[in-house]
């Protein structure tokens, strides 16, 4: 079983819905979790950060960790064709160099 | 600034061939990391470097060895290239001021090992 699983998709939506993107992870010691997006051919661009529990909100985006459930979902509100991309999800210890375990990414297609 | 860049953009080899991959990063970060990234497996750490002078072992690190030039550089180097090292390699970067801080990723170098 991986550390971090996430559904790989791909899924498709229609332009204006919001998407909800979920990574589920077996190391209770994660303390920090990022989401990442990457375009096609492109190197991973840091969306969202948090440490621990709760809620984190920038704009049409909203990050949101469980810890007790080892469950953490990215939200996009009002999608749009340029958000079309693959999501990936990464987590990290305390210390240790921060070596980021990532899931293998959920691949998204926002339709017009 | 121009963030982390990588160069080549582009590499083919031959099995058994050397080459290495080069990163530098201009955002005065602490910690660098190499990445693979290959279908269905994610993003793999291979090496990184948390301060300038050390390096460290991680994930997938046989076949490679890596070189932390100065604060800014960080090589990634691949003595006989095997086609199993084919794969998308990625430099990034961390800023390392306190516990958490998150990387920021180079563009990436696609290599294909014939």
């Amino acid at each position: 079983q991986k550390e971090v699983e996430q559904d790989p998709g791909p899924l498709s939506v229609p332009e204006g819905a919001i998407v909800s993107l979920n990574c589920t992870y077996s190391n209770s010691a994660f303390q920090y979790f990022m989401w990442y997006r990457q375009y096609s051919r492109k190197g991973p661009e840091l969306l969202m950060y948090t440490y621990s529990s709760g809620n984190k909100e920038d704009g049409r985006f909203t990050a949101q960790v469980d810890k007790s459930s080892k469950y953490i979902s990215l939200f996009i509100r009002d999608s749009q064709p340029s958000d079309s991309a693959t999501y990936l999800c990464a987590m990290s210890l305390t210390g240790g160099g921060n070596k980021l375990t990532f899931g293998t990414g959920t691949q998204l297609k926002v339709e017009l | 600034n121009a963030g982390v860049t990588q160069t080549p953009k582009f590499q083919v080899l031959k099995t058994g061939q050397s080459m290495t991959l080069q990163c530098a990063q201009d955002m005065n970060h602490n910690s660098m990391y190499w990445y693979r990234q290959d279908p269905g497996m994610g993003l793999r750490l291979i090496y990184y470097s948390a301060s300038e002078g050390t390096t460290d072992k991680g994930e997938v690190p046989n076949g490679y060895n890596v070189s932390r030039l100065n604060k800014r550089e960080f090589s990634l180097r691949l003595e006989s290239a095997a086609p199993s090292q084919t794969s998308v390699y990625f430099c990034a970067s961390r800023e390392a001021q306190g516990q958490g801080s998150a990387q920021y990723f180079g563009p990436g170098t696609r290599l294909l090992v014939l």
